[in-house]
């Protein structure tokens, strides 16, 4: 199973609102509703900031939101902050003989 | 607060093993799956491996498949991660992580709980 391809770096000035694709295959993203994505500010473990999809986990700001069509998944980040500023990663579900797949991750510079 | 926290991790040769530990806190262990996760150096994440709640379901990455092997303690609230034959390629930050949802084994429900990490070198 390969990783995601995400790409490896975004950038946004505050206020504005950036997208992160997450590309998969039929076997993953393009047929399972269990996408997630993590944010990992330097030297800090990674933190659910959507799941299933589209989902938030209580206490994540509203400005973070995801989607998914076909084979790509994304992650919309509105009303840009520099404390946004970090790598972000998507993972899926890819069946039985991979639960978890990871994206290789994006780096998100707030300009 | 749920909480979890890595130990065991250390230097070792190419070919040689190590038991990294998990400690868990703060939530009623055995109603969830857990994984490892590793970070190499500068690196993305990569998923090692999955055990359900129960223990009776355990997944692995292709990478480690056939050298590391996952297991559980619920009575001691302890996950762990046997690591043999291991290989420069397993240098990382492991990761304990928790499922978010109670009960559910393979599918994806996010993983909400993250330790802080042990680190493995495998080095001559």
């Amino acid at each position: 199973q390969s990783a995601l391809t995400q790409p490896a770096s975004v950038s946004g000035s505050p206020g504005q609102s950036i997208t992160i694709s997450c590309t998969g295959t039929s076997s993953d993203i393009g047929t399972y509703k269990f996408v997630s994505w993590y944010q990992q500010h330097p030297g800090k473990a990674p933190k659910l900031i959507i799941y299933e999809v589209s989902k938030r986990p209580s206490g994540v700001s509203n400005r973070f939101s995801g989607s998914k069509s076909g084979n790509t998944a994304s992650l919309t980040i509105s009303g840009l902050q520099t404390e946004d500023e970090a790598d972000y990663y998507c993972c899926s579900f890819a069946g039985y003989s991979t639960p978890r797949v990871f994206g290789r991750g994006t780096t998100l510079t707030v300009l | 607060e749920e909480q979890l926290v890595e130990s065991g991790g250390s230097v070792v040769q190419p070919g040689g093993s190590l038991r990294l530990s998990c400690a868990a806190s703060g939530f009623t262990f055995a109603d969830y799956s857990m994984h490892w996760v590793r970070q190499a150096p500068g690196k993305g994440l990569e998923w090692v491996s999955l055990i359900g709640w129960d223990g009776g379901n355990i997944y692995y990455a292709d990478s480690v498949k056939g050298r590391f092997t996952i297991s559980r303690d619920n009575t001691k609230n302890s996950l762990f991660l046997q690591m043999n034959s291991l290989k420069t390629e397993d240098t990382a930050l492991y990761y304990c992580v928790k499922d978010r949802s109670p009960m559910m084994v393979v599918a994806d429900y996010g993983m909400d709980v993250w330790g802080q990490g042990t680190t493995v070198t495998v080095s001559s």
